[in-house]
């Protein structure tokens, strides 16, 4: 199994400013991934993050507005950048070990 | 493409008896498929998956799915509900990608 952390827990930002979310594996894995859940809403797949490369966006989500980083097999970084409230969401993070899916406890984010 | 659907927003369900979450899905090839459980303010828990194997499996919490590959379903089941099982579940899609396609969710509401 693998146990998933992210930090921040939370936050309130103010719009036009960016947050950096950060997610890190107590193991290594091959694969990691970004996810958003907008209020009320199901799990979105926002992009998965390449250890070592571009992370490969989904549709509907660019590279500028969504960077991502993946130094190793551990630890991987999402920024949203010049927010907006409509990036009010919590964003998950996830990882597959042995064919199962692990998600982080998310981060959820408010932007006035 | 693959695609999950959750007929039902909400589930009521009295204490003691049995429950079912319905889940559908359309995918080309052998589906990998998962369900999830989110408690409010906590993040997502893994219940139990199919990939191959039995068609009925079994997971936490006294859950298990049943694999339906002629109605192409995965409903969830468990024999006798608790109120403790009032949640929002997610039922979802993946392959060898690792990615993952969740269902819009089902609300359970367990009544003492």
């Amino acid at each position: 199994s693998a146990v998933i952390s992210q930090k921040p827990s939370r936050d309130i930002c103010q719009r036009g400013t960016s947050l950096t979310i950060q997610c890190q594996v107590d193991s290594q894995v091959t694969m990691m991934f970004w996810y958003r859940q907008q209020p009320g809403q199901s799990l979105t797949l926002i992009a998965t993050a390449n250890q070592g490369s571009e992370a490969t966006y989904e549709s509907g989500f660019v590279i500028d507005k969504f960077p991502i980083s993946r130094p190793n097999l551990t630890f991987s970084t999402l920024t949203v950048s010049n927010m907006s409230p409509e990036d009010s969401s919590i964003y998950l993070c996830s990882a597959r070990a042995a064919n199962e899916q692990f998600f982080g406890p998310g981060t959820r984010l408010t932007v006035l | 493409a693959q695609s999950v659907a959750q007929p039902e927003d909400q589930v009521n369900v009295a204490e003691g008896n049995p429950l079912t979450v319905k889940c559908t899905y359309s995918v080309s090839g052998n589906p990998y498929l998962f369900w999830y459980v989110q408690y409010p303010n906590r993040g997502l828990q893994f219940l139990l998956k199919y990939i191959t194997g039995d068609n009925l499996v079994k997971g936490s919490y006294g859950f298990e799915a049943e694999f339906n590959k002629s109605q192409t379903s995965f409903h969830l089941k468990k024999p006798s509900a608790l109120v403790s099982d009032s949640a929002l579940y997610f039922c979802a899609v993946g392959g060898n990608t690792g990615k993952l396609i969740f269902g819009q969710g089902t609300t359970l509401q367990v009544k003492p």
